[in-house]
């Protein structure tokens, strides 16, 4: 099963807005609505800020949206703030009942 | 506080052995499936094993299958991972993650993370 794509780095201002994109096929993403996002801080654990596509946990910040169209899923972070600087990883299940992970996006905030 | 605390980890010679265990408390350990997802340093995060609420389904990554095996312990809140024939890309930060239940499906997500367990294989 191969990881899913996701581009290396984003990077934005202060204030503004970004997405971060996370591509996949018909037998994992694009099959199944069971796509998450995961935030990781250096040296912590990653923690949930999506499920089920659109889905955020209690106490995510409602900044945090996602999307899912075909064979590609995105996060938007709105209002960018310092503290989301992290790696951010999107994941799927797959057809295979398993699950992969995107290589990981690295949120830069200018 | 629910959380999950795993141990274990330490250094192991190829074709060696370990046996993660994961400590869950903060919640019903018996009413959640459970998950292992690893971390080599410095890359992406990996899911390896998965083991359903009451253990009769259980689900593995292709790079470990026949070498690791996933099991718990309702009486004692506890999951476990047991990893033979280890490899050095087997070396990683082990994570156990709680499975989210939703719409259908009883790991559309890990919810919870605990803190990870180091194996180094050298």
């Amino acid at each position: 099963q191969s990881a899913l794509t996701q581009p290396a780095s984003v990077s934005g201002s202060l204030g503004q807005s970004i997405t971060i994109s996370c591509t996949g096929t018909s037998s994992d993403l694009g099959g199944y609505d069971f796509v998450s996002w995961y935030q990781q801080h250096p040296g912590k654990a990653p923690k949930l800020m999506i499920y089920d596509v659109t889905n955020r946990p209690s106490g995510v910040s409602d900044r945090f949206s996602g999307s899912k169209s075909g064979n590609t899923a995105s996060l938007t972070i709105s209002g960018l703030q310092a503290e989301d600087e992290a790696d951010y990883f999107c994941s799927s299940y797959t057809s295979s009942s398993t699950y992969v992970f995107g290589a990981g996006t690295k949120v830069t905030v200018l | 506080e629910v959380q999950l605390v795993e141990s274990g980890g330490g250094l192991v010679q190829p074709g060696g052995s370990l046996r993660l265990s994961c400590a869950a408390s903060g919640f019903t350990f018996s009413s959640y499936s459970m998950n292992w997802v690893r971390q080599a340093p410095g890359k992406g995060l990996e899911w390896i094993a998965y083991m359903s609420s009451t253990g009769n389904s259980i689900f593995y990554a292709d790079s470990v299958k026949g070498r690791f095996t996933i099991s718990r312990d309702s009486a004692t809140n506890s999951l476990y991972l047991q990893m033979n024939s280890l490899r050095a890309e087997d070396a990683a930060l082990y994570y156990c993650a709680r499975g989210l239940t939703g719409s259908g499906w009883d790991a559309v997500a890990f919810d919870i993370w605990g803190q990870g367990t180091m194996v180094t294989v050298s």
